[in-house]
């Protein structure tokens, strides 16, 4: 049982790049989240999904797209990376009862855009 | 949205010593309150939450206190060890979560 994971652990982007950030979690979780943590600020809620093929804005959506295509895999894009988008970035899933309920996070991805 | 402040953003206690995190939220309609550690170079993880209809938690040396009319809560970790030493963040839940901006614990040996 992985739990969650995230592929890359790191990467440096160019400003005007682009890439996509994969989380996988293997316990049947309805709910899954991408956060980006910057220094002082905490974990910021960027897009969440509430299940397969349904997403949602969080607090920081600009700049990112997200898709749920399959139920364990949830996908954060930067279309055109920024260097305001250096940040380590979580994936967290939860149960079916949604966001009143333990969240499981991932390892984390240290995105650094030039 | 919910606004979540937290205090201190370090923190150094003597190992063996107490240490309180405070934090306080906006919303109302908040009704869930965890507390994540987080370790460097890891994610977050659950130590403990408490609800809306449950004034005080404990969980061995942890412990969470809720106060709905003033709108706070606080983390209390007791007999503190340098395992402890981390950054804890809170957060109050309702449709979503929002985070404290943490707090950098180090517990001194």
């Amino acid at each position: 049982n992985a739990g969650v994971t995230q592929t890359p652990k790191f990467r440096v982007l160019k400003t005007g790049q682009s890439m996509t950030l994969l989380c996988a979690q293997d316990m049947n979780h309805e709910y899954m989240y991408w956060y980006r943590q910057d220094p002082g600020m905490g974990l910021r809620l960027i897009h969440y999904s509430v299940g397969e093929g349904t997403t949602a804005k969080g607090e920081v959506p600009d700049g990112y797209n997200v898709s749920r295509l399959k139920k364990q895999n949830f996908l954060l894009g930067l279309e055109s990376a920024a260097p305001s988008q250096t940040s380590v970035y979580f994936c967290a899933s939860s149960y079916p009862g949604g966001p009143r309920n333990e969240q499981f996070f991932g390892p984390g991805t240290r995105l650094t855009v030039l | 949205g919910e606004n979540v402040e937290q205090h201190p953003s370090t923190l150094s206690v003597q190992e063996g010593d107490s240490a309180v995190i405070k934090c306080t939220y906006s919303d109302s309609a908040s009704n869930y309150f965890p507390w994540y550690k987080q370790e460097l170079g890891k994610g977050p993880q659950l130590i403990i939450d408490i609800r809306s209809n449950v004034g005080e938690k404990k969980d061995q040396r942890i412990a969470v206190t809720l106060n709905k009319t003033a709108k706070h809560f606080s983390l209390h970790i007791t007999e503190t060890q340098p395992e402890d030493s981390a950054v804890y963040f809170c957060a109050a839940s309702g449709n979503q979560f929002y985070f404290g901006t943490g707090t950098s614990l180090t517990v001194i040996p």
